[in-house]
């Protein structure tokens, strides 16, 4: 069985500054796919960016990029340049053959002005 | 419409009372998602639908719980007999198609279902 494991139960950061967060997951599939979700307030989920497990190059958008370690099995999440409105609970996700996409417990992040 | 929907967004109901929740997918995705999400905590995987057929059910707490898509489209999530434990945010799930290869989920805003 896959596991997510996100030991930062809640974290905050000054705006302009970078956070980053962390992920660890178990697996013993090689191909498989890893997500970073953002659950605002309004309790809907929005993807922020998304990690094939066979590419070497880590992800990027725009402000958001991975720091992928498969052989750590470890993918972070940095947020560069944080605004206000990255405030919400971050889930990392994982997916492989099945397709039950598993997510970890979540990290809140709070941005202060 | 364009995005996830999901009904009603709140519930409230008095323990030992059936409950129904909603789900219309995103128009063309073959696959749904049912999660659960309790206060404070992460998604709990419940079922999928691809199409209409269910290939994974374990998620499903006990039961009580059951889940039908009709016309591969709109899903209902039924728990029969609720419990004070069943209180949660329901979320609703699409995408293109169930699979490693699937991507990007959407999800809609959720179902908060309070059992008194």
């Amino acid at each position: 069985a896959q596991t997510v494991t996100q030991s930062q139960p809640e974290m905050s950061v000054q705006e302009a500054e970078t956070v980053t967060l962390s992920c660890t997951y178990d697996t013993s599939e090689n191909n498989y796919y890893l997500f970073w979700y953002k659950q605002p307030p309004s309790r809907q989920m929005i993807l922020v960016i998304r990690q094939e497990a066979y590419k070497q190059q880590n992800a990027t958008e725009n402000r958001f990029s991975v720091n992928f370690q498969k052989a750590a099995k470890s993918f972070s999440l940095k947020i560069s340049d944080s605004q206000l409105g990255d405030t919400a609970m971050y889930f990392c996700a994982f997916i492989a053959s099945g397709s039950r996409l598993t997510f970890g417990e979540g990290t809140q992040l709070t941005v202060n002005p | 419409g364009a995005g996830v929907s999901q009904s009603p967004s709140n519930k409230v109901t008095e323990k030992g009372k059936d409950v129904e929740l909603r789900c219309d997918p995103i128009s063309g995705h073959t696959a749904l998602y049912w999660y659960r999400q309790s206060l404070g905590q992460g998604l709990e995987f419940l079922i999928y639908f691809q199409g209409n057929s269910a290939p994974d059910k374990s998620g499903l707490p006990s039961d009580r719980f059951s889940a039908e898509r009709t016309g591969g489209s709109v899903s209902t999530l039924t728990i029969q007999r609720t419990q004070q434990e069943d209180s949660a945010v329901y979320l609703c799930a699409s995408s293109l198609r169930a699979g490693a290869y699937t991507g990007e989920l959407f999800f809609g805003e959720g179902s908060r279902l309070t059992v008194l």
